[in-house]
């Protein structure tokens, strides 16, 4: 198995500009999740689906952020405009509906400048 | 909400010797405690778990142990190598299935040769 597949790793973007991270879940897996982490604050939760649906967003910190997820082998996190304060590792994880375990994909680190 | 604790943010020890890791909890609910390892430049990977209605589990080298009543679990790492050296975090969940996981701050573990 591929494992969670994140594009792209690296992006550099300026402020102002709309910003797309992508996300393809495990074969299977029917929960996806969106995390930041910083220094500051640490792996927080943005967002998770079950079965497509979103289902706890109450970790989007502003409406500048959006995430969807249109099948079950894709999802995307959209931030727009970026601002620098978002330069942050972003990380998408599954796991399969019945179990608790998540794995996480390479994460995405975003830039800001 | 779930709230997890975990001491100490940072940890030296001297390759052959143990390393331990804590972490309190504060909703009395949660069942599931993984523990993932996060290493330079990857996503954090799931190395252990276990789930509430055991006291202790071991895999090799790995151990965690569990007690509700003082709501807290604990990582242990017997005869560390170099290779142990990464960020440690753990976390708790409350649902049996899948569902938000809440990451405490990580532990910086570092083994010196």
């Amino acid at each position: 198995d591929a494992g969670v597949i994140q594009s792209p790793r690296h992006e550099v973007t300026e402020m102002g500009q709309e910003v797309t991270l992508r996300c393809k879940p495990i074969s299977g897996h029917n929960s996806l999740f969106w995390y930041r982490q910083t220094m500051m604050r640490g792996l927080e939760l943005l967002i998770y689906f079950n079965n497509n649906v979103p289902i706890d967003d109450s970790g989007m910190p502003e409406d500048r952020f959006s995430a969807k997820m249109p099948n079950a082998s894709f999802s995307t996190l959209k931030i727009q405009p970026s601002e620098p304060r978002d330069s942050a590792v972003y990380f998408c994880a599954t796991s399969a509906w019945d179990r608790d375990t998540q794995y996480f994909g390479p994460g995405t680190r975003l830039t800001v400048l | 909400g779930e709230n997890v604790e975990q001491h100490p943010s940072t940890l030296s020890v001297q390759e052959g010797d143990s390393a331990v890791i804590k972490c309190t909890y504060s909703d009395s609910a949660s069942n599931y405690f993984p523990w993932y390892k996060q290493e330079l430049g990857k996503g954090p990977q799931l190395i252990i778990d276990i789930r509430s209605n055991v006291g202790e589990k071991k895999d090799q080298r790995i151990a965690v142990t569990l007690n509700k009543t003082a709501k807290h679990f604990s990582l242990h790492i017997t005869e560390t190598q170099p290779e142990d050296s990464a960020v440690y975090f753990c976390a708790a969940s409350k649902d049996s299935s899948a569902s938000k996981i809440i990451f405490g701050s990580g532990t910086r573990l570092s083994i010196r040769p």
